[in-house]
This record gives structure tokens, sequence and C-alpha cells, in this order.
């Protein structure tokens, strides 16, 4: 079974319309979560950590689900430059502590 | 600025020869780590580092060797023994842990190098 686990899309939206991305992740013990964006042939790029009570950053919107184990990415008024594969990931605990698990990503597609 | 700087950014191997790839960084942080990312895939881990001299295996170690001779520098070999080694290679690092207790924190990643076998 793997770490985190993504749909992998592909989303493809109007531009400003509003776009959610799930995912689950199985250690129950992990305390650490981040939403990374990738654009095509390039690294991944930190868009954000996700806190307990959920947090915001401008149009982006992080909740995390202890009980049910999922992270959710939510995108309002989407531009063409949030055109990208948005990665989950969750952070290892016990011998794994300092890793991160990725998932295989999002892919976003928004459109004119 | 501070950074990862990963060369070079395209690498060509031979059948047979083994290839270093270099990673540097000067934001002082503890952990290092390399990743593998095929096309359409998510990244795997191939080791990581924690501390200076000392290294773990990730996911897929096998045919890579890694060392930690300075903070700064992580530099992988690809070895003749991984037979598939066309890939995007990625490195990164991060502040080990907070003061605040057990966690994580966010990996910042070079940009890459992508390795084909001539």
């Amino acid at each position: 079974r793997k770490e985190v686990e993504q749909d992998p899309g592909p989303f493809n939206v109007p531009e400003g319309a509003t776009v959610a991305f799930n995912c689950t992740y199985s250690n129950s013990a992990s305390q650490s979560f981040f939403w990374y964006r990738q654009d095509c042939r390039k690294e991944p790029k930190l868009l954000m950590s996700v806190y307990s009570s959920g947090n915001e950053d401008g149009r982006f919107t992080a909740q995390l689900n202890r009980a049910s184990q999922y992270i959710s990415l939510l995108i309002r008024d989407s531009k063409l430059s949030d055109s990208a594969t948005y990665l989950c990931v969750a952070g290892g605990r016990g011998s794994t502590l300092g890793r991160l698990y990725f998932g295989r990503g999002t892919q976003l597609t928004v459109w004119p | 600025d501070g950074g990862i700087t990963q060369s070079p950014k395209y690498l060509f191997r031979k059948e047979g020869q083994n290839v270093t790839l270099s990673c540097e960084q000067n934001l002082n942080h503890d952990a290092m780590y390399w990743y593998r990312q095929d096309p359409g895939q998510g990244l795997r881990l191939i080791y990581y580092s924690q501390i200076v001299n000392d290294f773990q295996k990730g996911d897929i170690a096998e045919g890579y060797s890694v060392s930690r001779e300075k903070k700064e520098s992580f530099p992988l070999t690809v070895t003749s023994a991984q037979k598939n080694p066309t890939a995007f290679y990625l490195c990164a690092s991060s502040v080990l842990r907070t003061g605040t207790g057990d966690s994580n924190q966010p990996q910042h990643f070079g940009d890459g190098t992508r390795l084909s076998i001539l």
C-alpha cells in the first residue's frame, strides 16, 4: 500500500473555476503535511504546509482530516498559471522521521 | 542567494559506465535527499543523509551509491549495476527538525539532472 494516494486526474477547468484535490495517507502517526507544485519538467516547489486547523494562503486553502486520514487542497478563482501537477506529501514518524512521502500528483490544466 | 545546485543539467551514460551527479547546498541544512522521478510517476527516494558521514538507503537504493563528506555536498553515483538509469534525478535538502518536537520540515529541491543512456 502506498503511503500517499492521489487521484492523478487530469482535472481540466476554466479560468475562474474552483477546484479541489484530495489525497489520503496511510500512516496515522504522520504529523507533517504539505502540498507541492510541480511544473512540467521542473522541480517540485513547496506550495504550502497543511496545519491541523486548516490554513489559507490567498486563493489556496488546505485542510487536514485526521480521523479519515485525508488532506485536501482547494484552489479558488483558478488562473492559467495554476496549471501544474500538485503533489500531496506526508511526513514519516519514528524510524522514518525525516522522510517525506510524496503522492504521484494530480494534474491540473486551467483553460481560458 | 541560498539554494541547492545540481549539476550537470543533462547527462548521458554509456553502458558499463558509472556517472556521478553533483548536489551542493548553501542553506546550512542538515538533511539531504536523492529522488528519482520517471515520466508520469511520483518521486522515489534513493538515499538520504541526516548528518555528515552517515546516510540511509531509501526505497530504491540498488545500483546507486552516495557519500556525505561535507554538510554542503551529497553526490550520487549511478553505477553500471543500475540497468535502467534513465530518469529525472532530484536532490533536496531540509532542516532536520525544529525545537518544538517531532515534525518533518519541508524539503527544498534543486532543479534536477536528466540522465539518459547512450
